[in-house]
């Protein structure tokens, strides 16, 4: 069974521009969420999606926003892209409806965005 | 204040011997608590899941212990092996709301 597939893995963008991360979940998983993970502030919680509908959403500005499709593949989409946005972006997708639940989650290989 | 802090934030140890790790958090009520492995430039992989009614759960040479009365857990790892380095996060997932409260994580580096 294929893992959860996030693409791409490195990218680097300028201070002003947008940037788009693809995420695919396990197959059946209807669960994503996302995540941002700094040196400086560990992982924190973007959003989640389930079913195309957004769930929940962490404490991050408007600039950071996301979708999911009807095969459950999602993106989150940064614009204006600051310094401190640069961070490594995980996604993860779960089968049993969320995270707030004892459902596992499962991780993928995450994007590194570096913004110069 | 972060809710999860985890202790030490860093740890060295000679492969063979067994180690613990420490989190403290303040979230409540929650509803389960977890803890995933990170290898440098790799997703979390999930080590254990524990409700807040279990007091421990087994993973192979991974046993966590939670304690809900005095909002401790812990991680002990045995017979620590060089493809055990990585950091360490301990998560907990509040009974109402969602942001799931991250710990920041200790590094464990196992050396020969």
């Amino acid at each position: 069974k294929a893992g959860v597939t996030q693409t791409p893995r490195y990218l680097i963008k300028t201070r002003g521009q947008q940037v788009t991360l693809s995420c695919s979940p396990i197959s059946g998983h209807r669960s994503v969420s996302w995540y941002q993970q700094t040196p400086g502030q560990g992982l924190q919680f973007l959003f989640e999606y389930f079913s195309e509908t957004q769930r929940n959403k962490g404490n991050f500005p408007g600039r950071f926003s996301g979708r999911q499709f009807s095969n459950s593949r999602s993106e989150m989409n940064v614009s204006t892209l600051e310094l401190g946005d640069s961070a490594l972006y995980l996604c993860a997708s779960s089968s049993s409806g969320g995270a707030t639940n004892t459902g596992e989650l499962f991780f993928g290989e995450g994007s590194r965005l570096t913004v110069l | 204040k972060n809710q999860v802090e985890q202790s030490p934030q860093s740890l060295i140890i000679l492969e063979g011997k067994n180690c613990t790790l420490q989190c403290n958090y303040t979230v409540s009520p929650f509803s389960n608590l977890r803890w995933y492995k990170q290898d440098t430039g790799r997703g979390p992989v999930s080590l254990t899941i524990m409700t807040f009614s279990e007091n421990t759960k087994s993973n192979g040479r991974y046993t966590a212990t939670l304690d809900a009365d005095t909002k401790q857990s812990s991680l002990h790892i045995t017979a620590s092996q060089l493809s055990d380095s990585a950091s360490y996060i301990c998560v907990v997932t509040p009974s109402s709301g969602y942001a799931l409260n991250f710990g920041k994580g200790t590094s464990l580096l196992v050396t020969p």
